[in-house]
């Protein structure tokens, strides 16, 4: 049972553009999301979070939606510079969980010149 | 430099053998993880610990065995009665308050 779904496993955008990742989950006790950056053969990066009690938060370039009702978040990159060209998986977690995260499966962003 | 060792970067055993991965940290976090990374796969859980002396199985332990003697350390035992040993390992940590989990760079076990 997937509780993180990450439904697109790759997505292309020239260099400048938006790009727009998304995420859904089916566990209604998640009330922290986050999202990390991970190239290949490397540990995943942290890049922004977010708690259930916000509906956006921004750090830079990066800005992570959420929308509770419908339990889906996206990662918004703005403008996108090739250096992004990564995988980016979205993770969440919930009370009581001990701090374990849930992982989605990863979208591959390609960020084309 | 704070941050997480894993040693070596990758592993080579053949089947039947035990192998034990290396995790060290030195950013003072209670909480450390094992994760699995397989091809099209997200990041599942082996083991985790949030103290010294415990530690819980996670989402796939079986065939997998951990200690937490120090806190700084939490090594993994892949054993023989792991099915499917090859994957990509990743250790990670966190404060234990909740947030954000930091991860070392991981290690490549191949087992023929």
């Amino acid at each position: 049972d997937q509780q993180v779904k990450q439904n697109s496993p790759s997505l292309s955008v020239q260099e400048g553009r938006i790009s727009i990742l998304n995420c859904d989950y089916t566990n209604s006790m998640f009330d922290y999301f986050l999202w990390y950056k991970k190239y290949p053969a490397e540990g995943p990066t942290f890049l922004i979070s977010i708690s259930s009690i916000k509906d956006k938060n921004e750090d830079g370039r990066f800005t992570v939606f959420l929308n509770k009702s419908a339990k889906h978040l996206s990662l918004h990159i703005v403008p996108s510079q090739p250096g992004d060209s990564a995988v980016y998986f979205c993770a969440a977690s919930g009370t009581g969980g001990g701090n374990k995260l849930t992982f989605g499966t990863g979208t591959q962003l390609k960020v084309e010149l | 430099d704070g941050g997480i060792t894993q040693s070596p970067k990758y592993l080579f055993r053949k089947e039947g053998q035990n192998v034990t991965l290396s995790c060290e940290q030195n950013l003072n976090h209670d909480a450390m993880y094992w994760y699995r990374q397989d091809p099209g796969q997200g990041l599942r859980l082996i083991y985790y610990s949030q103290i010294v002396n415990d530690f819980q199985k996670g989402d796939i332990a079986e065939g997998y065995s951990v200690s937490r003697e120090k806190k700084e350390s939490f090594p993994l035992t892949v054993t023989s009665a792991q099915k499917n040993p090859t994957a990509f390992y990743l250790c990670a940590s966190s404060a234990g308050t909740g947030g954000e989990q930091y991860f070392g760079p991981g290690t490549r076990l191949t087992v023929t």
